[in-house]
């Protein structure tokens, strides 16, 4: 089955820099990359996403990137703030039911 | 927006009691999922339901089980509680069709047993 590999682990940047947070996926048949953000008492939340048809996704000071062929897929978070700290988790999705998540990323923003 | 409800947010049980963590999504969703968070593990799937009264296995069923009567709602049975599984329970909702759909969470039910 999918499996998905995520780092770092832990990732602290000064406010202002950006951050990037890489994963890896084994099964080429995955089509759907969702990225989710965790602030501390709260659920993930979907921040960004994008599929296997598209190269690059920007939303404002985030942006996902997919490379198919090495099979894997990045977050980059621009000029960030200390409300972007949190725990961040990538997914790759084949089909609706089966998403596979990576062990998740905690970053912290130091003002 | 879409709403995911669970039930608590904290709860503390003893060993070998049944065990309900409820669920409720506000959306019309097909798809229901439940998961189980612990550090550097990230997210595994427990069970998941298509449709009402419909449930498959995930990666972690054992000691679990799941019943979905209506649509909006999907709750987890432990059967018999144990120590190993204190963790914190996440429960998703996505729509069943045009293709990969995100998936919407709960804030998590954090449970403790003794």
């Amino acid at each position: 089955g999918e499996n998905v590999e995520q780092h770092p682990s832990t990732l602290s940047v000064q406010e202002g820099d950006s951050a990037v947070i890489k994963c890896t996926y084994s099964d080429s048949a995955s089509n759907y990359f969702p990225w989710y953000k965790q602030e501390l008492g709260k659920g993930p939340q979907l921040i960004i996403d994008i599929r296997s048809n598209v190269g690059e996704k920007k939303d404002q000071r985030i942006a996902v990137t997919l490379n198919k062929t090495a099979k894997h897929f990045s977050l980059h978070i621009t000029e960030t703030q200390p409300e972007d700290s949190a725990v961040y988790f990538c997914a790759a999705s084949q089909d609706n039911n089966d998403m596979r998540f990576g062990a998740g990323t905690r970053l912290t923003v130091k003002p | 927006d879409v709403k995911v409800t669970q039930s608590s947010r904290y709860l503390v049980k003893r060993t070998g009691e049944k065990v309900f963590l409820e669920c409720v999504q506000d959306m019309d969703h097909e798809n229901m999922f439940w998961y189980r968070q612990d550090p550097g593990l990230g997210l595994r799937l427990i069970y998941f339901s298509y449709d009402v009264k419909m449930k498959e296995k995930g990666d972690i069923p054992e000691g679990y089980s799941v019943s979905r009567e209506k649509k909006e709602r999907f709750s987890l049975i432990l059967e018999s509680a144990s120590t190993n599984q204190t963790s914190m329970y996440l429960c998703a909702s996505s729509w069943g069709t045009g293709g990969n759909q995100p998936q919407h969470f709960g804030d998590g039910t954090r449970l403790s047993i003794l």
